[in-house]
């Protein structure tokens, strides 16, 4: 059974620009949380979306966006990006609310 | 709020020595804990988890018990190899303000040498 996805691994943008980052959950998992791990400051959660809802959100700035579609796969969306964004981004998914997170292998972001 | 704490590394031990990483919480009501690991360049894979007191959680020589009394949730492994070397994050589920949100520890590098 294939693991949680995400793409691009690696992408490289410049401040100000925008960055759209693509998950897709293990097959017959409804719920998608993304986090974020910058150098220095650990994983914090950054959103989490259920059956196509944004159901609640981490400390983070408006321009930290992002939906789930009906097959429930996620994108997210880092706009006005600055150089603090640059990070890996984690995508895990579980099977309903309160099911243990599986993570897939992340997103490095790299903001020149 | 809820919090983790975990014990400062780096950890550096020889092949087949035995392992302890600490691990505390603060939280209200019942959490459940687990353990990540994190291979260099790679994400995180889940090791163990507990979902409540005195549970054992274990998985590739590892384990881990829920200790409520003490509030704690430490990793030990008899006799760690080589490609046990990794990043270990302890962390728990934080169901206040209705998410379901883990909350991480800041992680403890392990490095085994042969």
């Amino acid at each position: 059974e294939a693991g949680v996805t995400q793409s691009p691994t690696h992408l490289i943008k410049t401040r100000g620009q925008q960055a759209t980052l693509r998950c897709s959950p293990i097959s017959g998992h409804t719920s998608v949380y993304w986090y974020q791990q910058a150098l220095g400051l650990g994983l914090q959660f950054l959103l989490w979306y259920d059956e196509g809802e944004e159901r609640n959100r981490g400390n983070f700035p408006p321009r930290f966006s992002g939906r789930q579609f009906p097959n429930y796969s996620s994108e997210l969306n880092v706009n006005a990006l600055e150089l603090e964004d640059s990070a890996l981004y984690l995508c895990a998914s579980s099977l309903g609310v309160a099911d243990t997170q599986y993570f897939g292998p992340g997103t490095r972001l790299t903001v020149l | 709020g809820n919090s983790v704490t975990q014990m400062e590394g780096p950890v550096t031990l020889s092949e087949e020595a035995f392992l302890t990483i600490n691990c505390t919480y603060t939280a209200t009501g019942y959490p459940s804990l687990f353990w990540y690991v994190q291979y260099p360049g790679e994400g995180l894979q889940l090791l163990l988890k507990a979902t409540k007191a005195d549970d054992k959680g274990s998985n590739k020589g590892f384990e881990a018990t829920y200790r409520k009394e003490t509030t704690s949730f430490h990793l030990e492994k008899g006799s760690v190899q080589v490609s046990d070397s990794a990043v270990y994050f302890c962390a728990l589920s934080d169901e206040t303000d209705s998410s379901y949100k883990l909350i991480f520890g800041s992680g403890t590098r392990l490095l085994v040498r042969p």
